[in-house]
């Protein structure tokens, strides 16, 4: 199975500051026909997950632009830039490239 | 709008057996898979598996075959999870998602309880 590493575990911020998530994959997210299905979701507290991106840098409709997907094959980046009190919960990487599909273990993103 | 609502909550002893649904509405039911999510309390997501809802065909990951079964009444727009021998490691709130390579709509959630 596809492993997805999260660092970091947990990640202090100050509202108004940049957060940088890292998620790597133990083999290429590339699919066969030439897409990377790597997404994120963040879950806040006593919430179901939402998606945020999709195939790696594409905001899902109605997610502010203040949050940006990078990376390829195996290894992917979010950056949230400018901290709000609402971006506040556990990121998750989810890989649906290879079955079976996998999440990462999670990123909190905590107030300092 | 699109939505996914979930039955109620769950409190289960060991070796029962507990079915929870998934009513979609706002959209064309069998255009989308529906994927189903476990989280044990406290801890992370873990990827259950999805279900065809076209053809009916259920794909399961390893750790949920055999006591785990994914269904269908597409006539009512419903996706169901049944789990029978129930364990305490059952225990967690039980999501399910809309899917066609990403998750974009999700269930409420269901917390099952298995306790004897």
């Amino acid at each position: 199975d596809v492993v997805l590493t999260q660092t970091p575990v947990a990640q202090p911020v100050t509202l108004g500051d940049q957060a940088s998530i890292s998620c790597r994959s133990s083999q290429s997210l590339v699919h066969s026909n030439g897409n990377t299905y790597l997404e994120w979701y963040l879950q806040k507290p006593g919430q179901s997950p939402q998606l945020l991106i999709y195939k790696v840098s594409n905001r899902f409709s109605g997610v502010p632009d203040r949050f940006i997907g990078s990376g390829s094959g195996s290894d992917f980046t979010l950056k949230i830039s400018r901290v709000e009190p609402e971006d506040l919960g556990v990121y998750y990487c989810f890989q649906a490239t290879h079955d079976p599909n996998t999440f990462g273990a999670g990123t909190k993103l905590e107030l300092k | 709008q699109i939505q996914l609502v979930q039955s109620g909550p769950e409190l289960k002893k060991p070796g029962e057996s507990v079915k929870i649904s998934c009513k979609a509405s706002g959209y064309t039911f069998t255009d989308y898979a529906m994927h189903w999510v476990k989280q044990a309390p406290g801890k992370g997501l873990k990827w259950m598996g999805w279900i065809n809802t076209y053809t009916g065909k259920p794909t399961y990951a390893d750790d949920f075959k055999g006591r785990f079964v994914f269904s269908l009444e597409a006539s009512a727009s419903t996706a169901n999870l049944q789990i029978s021998n129930l364990k305490n490691e059952d225990t967690a709130t039980y999501f399910c998602a809309r899917g066609r390579s990403l998750l974009d709509y999700w269930g409420q959630g269901v917390m099952v309880t298995v306790s004897s």
